[in-house]
This record gives structure tokens, sequence and C-alpha cells, in this order.
């Protein structure tokens, strides 16, 4: 597609829920990249692919989130037993290939999906 | 000290006017620099990048980057009622084997007519 794509837009559930966000990146690019966005602040980073290997989940806050890309292309990020500090909205960012000497790639980001935990 | 720092704002300027956004890192080795602008409930969106020290000029935007000063700015010309939004600054830290980005908090600009 012509950009990131992630569903979905807007997500309620009630504290104890699991979720399951999706993003699909632009067609072709190599890396993926997954931030939580709280109001009034920049994005932090959770976790990123290259291709389907996951080369850092760092910023996962806990054992609670989960991400994956077993093809390369469509990523999912899982948040089981939700808390209400996982409200929040997720972005899905893509870059089209490594980064190099000169230096990185830059990253798109989708719409996002807003999460509210009830 | 957070890794990314950004004057939250606002800034207003006029019209018309040279707006100047700055930031400051704190990682030494950090190699890549981004300015993104973000509408109200919308996504992050690109602006500028640069790699090298100095300036990097794209229409009305401007990017300038100094590693010794661990520095980096957006200066925007000729300032637009649609260039209100919040400015991201964002890195990419060292040690040079990973690509995430360590956002700012952001500045929020307002240009009014």
């Amino acid at each position: 597609g012509a950009g990131v794509s992630q569903s979905p837009r807007y997500k309620v559930a009630k504290r104890g829920q699991d979720v399951a966000l999706r993003c699909d990146p632009i067609s072709g690019h190599v890396s993926l990249f997954w931030y939580q966005q709280a109001l009034g602040q920049g994005p932090e980073f959770l976790t990123y692919f290259q291709n389907e290997a996951q080369l850092d989940k760092s910023g996962l806050p806990s054992d609670r989130f989960f991400a994956e890309r077993p093809e390369g292309s469509v990523s999912t990020l899982k948040i089981q037993r939700t808390q209400q500090e996982d409200s929040a909205v997720y972005l899905c960012a893509s870059s089209s290939r490594l980064g190099g000497a000169q230096g990185n790639q830059p990253q798109h980001f989708g719409d996002g999906t807003r999460l509210s935990i009830l | 000290q957070k890794e990314v720092e950004q004057n939250s704002g606002p800034l207003s300027v006029p019209e018309g006017a040279i707006a100047s956004l700055n930031c400051t890192y704190s990682d030494r080795g950090s190699q890549s620099f981004f300015w993104y602008r973000q509408y109200s409930g919308k996504s992050p969106e690109l602006i500028m990048f640069i790699y090298s020290n100095g300036d990097k000029e794209d229409g009305r935007f401007t990017a300038q980057l100094n590693k010794a000063s661990q520095y980096v700015s957006l200066l925007i010309r000729d300032s637009q009622p649609s260039d209100s939004a919040t400015y991201l600054c964002a890195v990419n830290p060292a040690p040079y084997n990973t690509d995430k980005l360590i956002f700012g908090t952001g500045t929020r600009l307002q240009v009014f007519p």
C-alpha cells in the first residue's frame, strides 16, 4: 500500500482483557518499529524488527507485551491482561532498508491505534 | 537528564516570521537526526533528516546540526498558520547497532495571522 496501515484505529477493552494490534508496513520496507505515545509526550520506543527478526525489544514495558512479524511483513503487537496504564496511542513505523554508514533511513508512521483500557 | 530535550512551548510567531525550534541530545555518538511534525490527533509526519554537521535546506525548512554542541535545530521560514503543530525531534542513539529513535517531548508551535 501507499503508507503504513494500522488496525484497528480505536480499541476499547476492559482491564484484564488481551488485545492485538496490527501493522501493515509500506511494501518492501525491511524494518518495522512499534512506539507507544502517551498524551502530551513524544513516542517511546517499544521494539523493532528487521524482516522477521526481532532485533531490539528493550522498550517493551513488561512481559505482558509481545510482538511478532512471522513472515517479515505484517506485524502484531499483543498486550495480555491489559492494565489502565496501557492506555495510549500505539504507533507503527517502517523504513526502507537497513541503516548504513551515512545514517538511518527515515521512519514513516501509520495513523496509530488509540487504545483505551476501562 | 532526558536523552533528547526540547522546550515544550508554546512557541508563538506571527505569520511570515521565522520559527526556530531547538533540540539537544545527550548521547555524543548519535548519528542520525530527524524532525517530525505532528498535528493534534494525528501521527508524526517526517519533515527533515540530517546526518552531517551544518545546514540542510528543503523548501521553507532548514535543519541545522552541531555535533560538538550536541544540538540540532529546525528553522521554518515564512511561517504559515498551517505550520501550527507539535514538532518532534528524534535521534538515533549510539551504539550504532539499533535503528530505534529516541524522541523529545515536542515543541508546540503556534503561528498567528
